[in-house]
């Protein structure tokens, strides 16, 4: 079976630290790969979305990035982070057969 | 452009009544809808999916949704609530057709809270 792991699971960074977060799926192989934050008492935004090794695409302006090294693992980045990162950041996949797409446990990021 | 609204950010029930949770779509080609569900500080968890083929679909949970493309709605239901429902839940959409990449539209949650 599929399964998609992230960490860390929290994380307390400064402001202007650099941030990465790691997200790895099991058990598939050529996933599409999806970044949302959750920011409190918002929805579900999503940040990057990856189709392949290599192919990254942006949704939003910001102060992130993305990047996919290998198949099955999608990284989180950031050279210096804002306050207005905090927030809780979920990594998904899905197959791109039936679109359902599966979420990771998330990461709780707090920048202070 | 596709979107999809829900209908209440907030619906308390009391335990064992009837859990509605609204979702309206607008998609310009048939849709996949999907709901998931979200604990505190977990990631969103799939509770179904509808894909063209029978319009009321079973979940997880004891929930169902009916699909009725006369009212692009989508809307979420369990007979009786428990506890455990207490939840934030999220109705999303993918089209169908073109080229989107997976990509889904979510609305912007419902906080389900049950009382005693």
């Amino acid at each position: 079976s599929q399964t998609i792991h992230q960490w860390p699971a929290t994380l307390v960074q400064p402001v202007g630290s650099p941030l990465s977060l790691e997200c790895t799926v099991e058990g598939t192989s050529n996933p599409n790969l999806y970044w949302y934050r959750q920011a409190a008492g918002r929805g579900l935004q999503l940040l990057f979305y990856s189709v392949g090794i290599g192919q990254i695409s942006s949704e939003v302006p910001q102060n992130l990035s993305a990047s996919r090294p290998q198949d099955r693992q999608f990284i989180l980045s950031s050279k210096k982070l804002l306050l207005s990162d905090s927030g809780f950041y979920l990594c998904a996949w899905t197959s791109g057969r039936s679109y359902e797409q599966y979420f990771g446990p998330g990461t709780r990021l707090t920048v202070t | 452009a596709q979107s999809v609204t829900q209908l209440g950010s907030h619906v308390s029930v009391s335990e064992g009544a009837l859990v509605l949770l609204r979702c309206n779509y607008s998609s310009s080609v048939p849709p996949y809808l999907f709901w998931y569900v979200q604990y505190p500080n977990q990631g969103l968890q799939l509770l179904l999916k509808y894909t063209s083929a029978a319009t009321l679909v079973k979940g997880i949970n004891g929930f169902e949704a009916e699909f009725k493309k006369s009212e692009t709605s989508f809307h979420l239901t369990k007979p009786s609530a428990h506890m455990s429902d207490a939840a934030e839940y999220f109705c999303a959409l993918h089209n169908a057709g073109g080229t989107s990449y997976g990509k889904l539209t979510f609305g912007q949650g419902t906080i389900l809270t049950v009382h005693p």
